[in-house]
């Protein structure tokens, strides 16, 4: 699994857009990028997936440039409910046994 | 509710003991991992079974044991406890992918909150 690279924490304001940017320098041709979401005292929650470009679905999107050396979770008009961890995954998840995530990303929604 | 039940919820005991935590992953799963998260720390990776064997191991302790059944329920057994046991312990569940780089993602279950006093 790559290693991957994010932000501690992060502060912002309800309604507005948040983007957290995740490198991944050593990422592999087979590799997909994931987010998962862990609020307290629950398990990690799957976001969303990409491979390249541009992925949407109904919680968030995912940017990731033609290198896809990083990538970037956008929430749109977040609210106090999407304060929580954010953890950036790199790797074939089929294939990858250790399945190792970071410190990931405190995201604290203000109002 | 994820798919994923892991019980008990909540478990409170003294050092030295033995407990069994308990996962059934989602109907269709084959693989099943477990985690350890300790009070402001990351998830640490302890192992995993695929269909019932062994596939890899994180950093679990010695004294941490795990199994998967036929029936693809998985439990971690934790004995000689110690207060630096004390953490939740998440199970997570995945399908077998058909093909390399199939989109997939993990299911985690709400894991078991361990005390040990």
């Amino acid at each position: 699994l790559a290693k991957t690279t994010q932000p501690i924490s992060m502060d912002s304001y309800e309604g507005q857009e948040v983007n957290i940017t995740c490198s991944h320098n050593n990422i592999a041709t087979n590799d997909y990028i994931t987010w998962y979401q862990q609020f307290p005292s629950q398990g990690p929650r799957f976001i969303i997936q990409g491979y390249k470009t541009k992925v949407t679905n109904e919680v968030a999107s995912l940017f990731i440039p033609a290198d896809r050396k990083s990538s970037t979770l956008s929430l749109p008009r977040v609210s106090l409910s999407d304060t929580a961890v954010y953890y950036c995954l790199v790797g074939d998840m089929g294939r990858d046994d250790k399945i190792i995530f970071g410190k990931g990303t405190r995201l604290h929604i203000l109002p | 509710d994820s798919g994923v039940t892991q019980t008990p919820k909540h478990l409170i005991t003294a050092t030295g003991q033995r407990v069994t935590l308990r996962c059934s992953p989602r109907s269709g799963d084959l693989s099943v991992y477990w985690y350890q998260q300790s009070l402001d720390q990351g998830l640490q990776f302890l192992i995993q079974y695929y269909n019932g064997e062994e596939r890899a191991k994180g950093n679990i302790l010695e004294r941490f044991s795990a199994q998967q059944f036929p029936d693809l329920h998985s439990e971690l057994n934790l004995s000689s406890l110690e207060l630096g046991d004390s953490a939740l312990y998440f199970c997570a569940s995945s399908v077998v992918p058909s093909a390399p780089g199939d989109l997939l993602g993990y299911t985690f279950g709400s894991g078991t909150r361990l005390t040990v006093v």
